[in-house]
C-alpha cells in the first residue's frame, strides 16, 4: 500500500522558469493538500483540492501559483516565473475524507538559482 | 500571527531521560495532531487527539489534549537516540475546511 508520492524530490530552476510539482495521493484518497515549508519556518497551508475542484486556496499567493487535481493523474502545483523566494520544500498530503487524518509525502525541494 | 506555539524550540538530552514538550494556542481546535519529521523527509503522523482531556499512549510517548482543546503536550519516557527528530504539532480549527495550522516544531536531540 504505497504512501503519498511526490516527484521530483529535488528540482532546480533558474529565475523566470516554471516549476511543476507532482503529487500522487494514497490509494483511495481523493482529498489533496499542499503545504510549503520555508527554512526556519513551520509548514504553511497553501491549497486544498478534491478531484477536479479547488476547495480552499486561501494560502496560495495571488500570482504565479496555481494547482489542479484532474480526474485522472496526479495533483500538480505549478509555479510560473519562479523567484529566489520560492525556494522551499513543498509537501503534499492526502486524506480519505474531508477532516480525516492527513498523510504526507516526502516533499519536493525547490531551489531557484 | 503564529497560532500554535511550540516549546522549547530546541532540546538536547541524554539517553534514558524523560522529557515533556508543549504546543499552546489561544485558538480552539477540533483536532490536534503530532507529527515527527526527519531531515529531508515529510512529516509522519504520530497521533491525533480530538476530545478535550484526551490522553493517548504510543509506546513510550504520551500525548495529552488540554481540556479546553487549545493546547497539548507530548511526554517521552526513557528517551532513546532513535527519538531524535523534529516534532510538529498541527491543529485543525473548527470550520477551517480541513486545513492544518502548524507550529514551528521542536528539535529534539537524544545523545547516546
Amino acid at each position: 500500500n504505497a504512501g503519498v508520492m511526490q516527484n521530483p524530490r529535488h528540482l532546480v530552476r533558474r529565475r523566470g522558469q516554471e516549476a511543476r510539482l507532482r503529487c500522487s495521493p494514497m490509494k483511495g484518497h481523493s482529498h489533496v493538500y499542499w503545504y510549503r515549508q520555508l527554512p526556519e519556518e513551520g509548514l504553511k497551508f497553501m491549497v486544498y483540492l478534491q478531484k477536479e475542484n479547488i476547495i480552499d486556496e486561501s494560502g496560495m499567493p495571488k500570482e504565479r501559483f496555481s494547482a489542479e487535481f484532474p480526474k485522472e493523474g496526479p495533483s500538480i502545483l505549478r509555479i510560473q516565473q519562479v523567484v529566489r523566494g520560492d525556494s522551499a520544500a513543498y509537501f503534499c498530503a492526502s486524506s480519505l475524507l474531508a477532516g480525516n487524518e492527513q498523510f504526507f509525502g516526502p516533499g519536493t525541494r525547490l531551489t531557484v538559482l | 500571527t503564529q497560532l500554535l506555539e511550540q516549546s522549547p524550540q530546541f532540546l538536547s538530552i541524554q539517553e534514558g531521560e524523560n522529557l515533556t514538550v508543549y504546543c499552546n494556542s489561544s485558538s480552539v481546535f477540533s483536532s490536534l495532531q503530532w507529527y515527527r519529521q526527519e531531515p529531508g523527509e515529510g512529516p509522519v503522523l504520530l497521533v491525533t487527539v480530538v476530545t478535550g482531556g484526551e490522553v493517548k499512549k504510543l509506546k513510550r510517548l504520551t500525548f495529552q489534549f488540554g481540556d479546553a482543546r487549545k493546547d497539548s503536550s507530548l511526554h517521552i519516557t526513557a528517551a532513546q537516540p532513535g527519538d531524535t527528530g523534529l516534532y510538529l504539532c498541527a491543529g485543525e480549527e473548527a470550520g477551517a475546511n480541513s486545513k492544518l495550522t502548524f507550529g514551528k516544531g521542536i528539535t529534539l536531540s537524544v545523545r547516546p
